[in-house]
């Protein structure tokens, strides 16, 4: 089974700021990972997929990056309206999630 | 517009058995595969299984594998996910996943396993 290790846990940031979230894989994904978006109380959101693909209607403030075993989010400019939970997920071998990232405003 | 809706949830015993289901709409369900995902309170994320537009491949997270059974009518539109054996564990909202690599996801149904 493929491990997914997402860091970090929790994440303060102020207005403005940018931020990254990543993930590494216990092994090589190819490439194989999605990002999530969840609101409190809602479903996830997918933000990007294939590593550093955005998703429609996805804001261009949202980034993916990364190979092999390590892969990143990077926001931009943070918005209110992006405190939310992340999630990466690889889907190369079956479908693993990480362990989420709590991303709060400072 | 895409609409998965997930029903069947609610307060079980433990030890008991519980069906959700899952009614799509808005896209072609048989041309889809489709998987159940569940998230325990204040928790991640976990994926149940998947199910290929025919049924004919059906994967299961190994340690829920005894305990989960999925399948579809693509008659109806619905996919259904069987839970067995009930445990505190397994209280969680169950989602309702299309697509296994870019997942679009229902609003979730809430199961408390509780006596």
């Amino acid at each position: 089974d493929i491990q997914m290790t997402q860091s970090p846990a929790s994440l303060s940031a102020s207005l403005g700021e940018t931020v990254t979230i990543e993930c590494r894989a216990s092994e090589d994904i190819y490439n194989g990972l999605a990002w999530y978006q969840q609101k409190p109380g809602k479903s996830p959101q997918l933000l990007i997929y294939n590593a550093n693909s955005l998703h429609t209607g996805v804001p261009s403030r949202f980034s993916g990056s990364g190979s092999g075993t390590q892969y990143s989010l990077k926001i931009n400019s943070l918005q209110s309206e992006d405190v939310a939970s992340y999630f990466c997920q690889q889907y190369y071998d079956y479908r693993t999630f990480g362990g989420g990232t709590k991303l709060e405003l400072k | 517009e895409v609409k998965l809706v997930e029903s069947g949830g609610g307060l079980v015993q433990p030890g008991r058995s519980l069906k959700l289901s899952c009614a799509a709409s808005g896209f072609s369900f048989n041309d889809y595969w489709m998987g159940w995902v569940r998230q325990a309170p204040g928790k991640g994320l976990e994926w149940i299984g998947e199910i290929n537009q025919d049924s004919s491949t059906i994967n299961y997270t190994p340690s829920l594998k005894d305990k989960f059974t999925i399948s579809r009518d693509n008659a109806q539109n619905t996919l259904y996910l069987q839970m067995s054996k009930l445990g505190s564990e397994d209280t969680a909202i169950y989602y309702c996943a299309r697509g296994l690599r870019r997942v679009y996801w229902g609003q979730g149904v809430m199961v408390t396993v509780s006596s």
